[in-house]
């Protein structure tokens, strides 16, 4: 049980294009989300946090125009990198938690490469 | 704020010998502590968990660590080294909410042969 599944793996996109990554609980509801990035031989670094039906909130530093989160139910949440630029190719993770089930704990996609040319 | 220290970035142990990885944590109210695993190109994989309940916790593929209040430590160890085990490990703790894993820097480990 707990997996989260993220679609696509990776991608190739021109500058200037948008992309959506996808990141689904597949066997419980996730009341909440996490994006994170991660930066080659780094730690990941956490972009923002969403919750089913609010808006997503942002750590200090990332643009939320640039980096839109939509998390519409309770499976699924979304990640558009908009109008991407090399320096956005990275490695997404995402992570879903469900607070009902105590004790408190995220599981882990299996991360989208995303490399922009 | 919650804060985690990850001793060393690169370990190298031979096969077959012991694994200890230190994290160190920072916590404001008793922490959950968490230890993952990373292999390249893929996501996190949780090896252990701590969450107020037995201070030795046995986790996945022979590792274990073990809460230490008093030293603010949560080191992961494994008694014989496998090749298999060659990976980044990543210690993370969160407060009982539901917030955000703050993540150490990770530990590079290498098995040599």
């Amino acid at each position: 049980g707990a997996v989260v599944s993220q679609h696509p793996s990776w991608v190739i996109c021109k500058s200037g294009t948008s992309v959506k990554i996808e990141c689904r609980s597949l066997d419980f509801q996730a009341t909440t989300m996490f994006w994170y990035r991660q930066f080659p031989k780094q730690s990941l670094m956490l972009m923002a946090t969403s919750n089913e039906g609010s808006k997503a909130t942002y750590e200090q530093g990332v643009e939320k125009d640039k980096f839109l989160i939509n998390h519409a139910s309770l499976t699924l949440s979304t990640l558009t990198v908009t109008s991407a630029h090399p320096e956005d190719s990275s490695f997404y993770i995402c992570s879903a938690s469900n607070s009902g089930q105590g004790p408190y704990e995220q599981y882990f996609g299996p991360g989208t490469r995303l490399t922009v040319t | 704020a919650q804060s985690v220290t990850q001793l060393g970035s690169h370990v190298s142990v031979s096969e077959g010998a012991l694994v200890l990885l230190r994290c160190n944590y920072s916590s404001s109210v008793p922490p959950y502590l968490f230890w993952y695993v990373q292999y390249p190109n893929q996501g996190l994989q949780l090896l252990l968990k701590y969450t107020s309940a037995a201070t030795l916790v046995k986790g996945i593929n022979g590792f274990e660590a073990e809460f230490k209040k008093s030293e603010t430590s949560f080191h992961l160890t494994k008694p014989s080294a496998h090749m298999s085990d060659a990976a980044e490990y990543f210690c993370a703790v969160s407060d009982r909410g539901n917030t955000p894993l703050v993540f150490g820097k990770g530990t590079r480990l290498s098995v040599i042969a």
